[in-house]
């Protein structure tokens, strides 16, 4: 079945300190994949996506992502974190446009504080 | 654009009352999704519309809860009657094949049943 995983809850890290959320997925081809950033209050906003080529991603606010088809992985990182990224990100697949039917699979989120 | 634009922000509502949330897409988007977001449940998928025909329902929690799109700009969701744990915030995403399943989301409806 297709699934999307985020195995950390909750990351607390200070600010400047480097970053790593963690997403693996399950799934039967290549997929689509996001990340996906929510501000207390608000939605969800895209912060980069992977449909192909270059495995490593970049995304807006200074954070990339890395793909990883052998660990079925697309973990995202930041080199120095900023109080202002404090946030809920969720990773998300997305099946091959077909036939219309574009749902994505999000995980369950993973909540980041920052410490000044 | 003006992106994804849901109506109210926010709803208060009492047990047993009728509820309704709109949601317009952006201009142009074919597909459009309801989702509904709770600390216990996280983001989860209610349905999903293409063309304005609902494609995939079987998030739909109970048949209290019935979603409309009679148009390419406009939707709605609606439940009665509403309990208290519907309380939730509900969002409204949009997106088309040439976005290649990006999907955009509105602010979202934060909805609180008493």
């Amino acid at each position: 079945a297709q699934s999307v995983t985020q195995p950390d809850i909750h990351i607390t890290v200070s600010e400047g300190a480097s970053l790593e959320l963690r997403c693996n997925y399950s799934y039967g081809a290549t997929p689509y994949l996001f990340w996906y950033v929510q501000s207390p209050g608000q939605g969800l906003q895209l912060l980069l996506k992977y449909f192909s080529g270059d495995t490593l991603v970049q995304g807006i606010k200074g954070f990339e992502a890395e793909f990883k088809r052998s660990q079925s992985s697309f973990n995202l990182r930041k080199p120095s974190v900023h109080w202002s990224d404090a946030a809920e990100y969720f990773c998300a697949v997305g099946p091959l446009f077909s036939g219309g039917y574009n749902k994505l699979i999000f995980g369950a989120g993973t909540r980041l504080a920052v410490h000044p | 654009d003006a992106g994804v634009i849901q109506s109210p922000r926010h709803e208060v509502t009492e047990m047993g009352q009728e509820v309704t949330l709109r949601c317009k897409p952006i201009s142009g988007h074919n597909s459009l999704f309801w989702y509904r977001q709770t600390m216990m449940r996280g983001l989860e998928l209610l349905i999903y519309f293409n063309n304005n025909v609902p494609i995939d329902d079987s998030g739909m929690p109970e048949d209290r809860f019935s979603a409309k799109m009679p148009n390419a700009s406009f939707s709605t969701l609606k439940i009665q009657p509403s309990e208290p744990r519907d309380s939730a915030v509900y969002f409204c995403a949009s997106t088309t094949g040439a976005a290649k399943n990006i999907q955009y989301f509105g602010a979202g409806t934060r909805l609180s049943v008493l």
